[in-house]
């Protein structure tokens, strides 16, 4: 199975100040189509999972423009151009390259 | 843009057995790969099965034998039957959808499945 690895597991941030988030997978997620297969996602508290970033960088429908994420290599990092209110919950990154499908640990991002 | 509604969590005692639901509505429900995944009270996410959009299925190791994941496309339904249930099953259960490598991008609001004696 492919092991994700995030880090920090715990971010306090200041609105109005930029943030990230990195994700390590333990093996190479790019396929043949030249997509790397990691996805982002938000968990606010008390609510379910919503998706942010798909294959690596694209930001799904309705995202706000604020997040953005890069990839190098196997190294996956979620961007935060300058976090807002709403922004806390936990964020998970998630390998969709082949099942089992396999979540990083999460981090929890709260206001400073 | 697609709603996914889950039913029939609760408690079951160790070795019981559990239906969930999940009722899909908005899109094309058969155009879809369809995921169950889990998440125990204050821990991380955890893929418990696939299906896909020819019926073709998955399990993560922690379910495989135990749990059978199932759709029915002229309902609309994806199922996730659970036998020989075990207090590490006990999690709120969400039913996902998977447009194929664009994210899983509809979720449901859960499910609680409870395993005690």
């Amino acid at each position: 199975d492919i092991v994700m690895t995030q880090s920090p597991l715990f971010l306090p941030v200041t609105p109005g100040e930029p943030a990230s988030i990195s994700c390590r997978s333990s093996q190479s997620l790019l396929y043949r189509n030249g997509y790397n297969y990691l996805d982002w996602y938000l968990q606010k508290p008390g609510r379910s999972p919503q998706l942010l970033i798909y294959l690596g960088s694209n930001r799904a429908s309705g995202v706000p423009d604020r997040f953005s994420g890069s990839v190098s290599g196997t190294d996956f990092t979620l961007h935060i151009s300058r976090v807002e209110a709403e922004d806390v919950g936990v964020y998970y990154c998630m390998q969709a390259l082949q099942n089992p499908r396999t979540f990083g640990q999460g981090t929890k991002v709260e206001i400073k | 843009e697609g709603q996914l509604v889950e039913s029939g969590g609760g408690l079951v005692q160790p070795g019981g057995s559990l239906r969930l639901s999940c009722a899909a509505s908005g899109f094309t429900f058969s155009n879809y790969d369809m995921h169950w995944v889990r998440q125990a009270t204050g821990k991380g996410l955890e893929w418990v099965a696939d299906v896909g959009r020819r019926g073709d299925t998955w399990y993560s190791d922690s379910v495989k034998g135990r749990f059978t994941i199932s759709r029915d496309n002229g309902k609309n339904s994806l199922y996730l039957q659970m036998n020989s249930l075990r207090a590490g099953d006990t999690a709120v259960y969400f039913c996902v959808r998977d447009p194929a490598g664009h994210g899983m991008d509809v979720w449901g609001q859960g499910t609680t499945v409870t395993v005690s004696s």
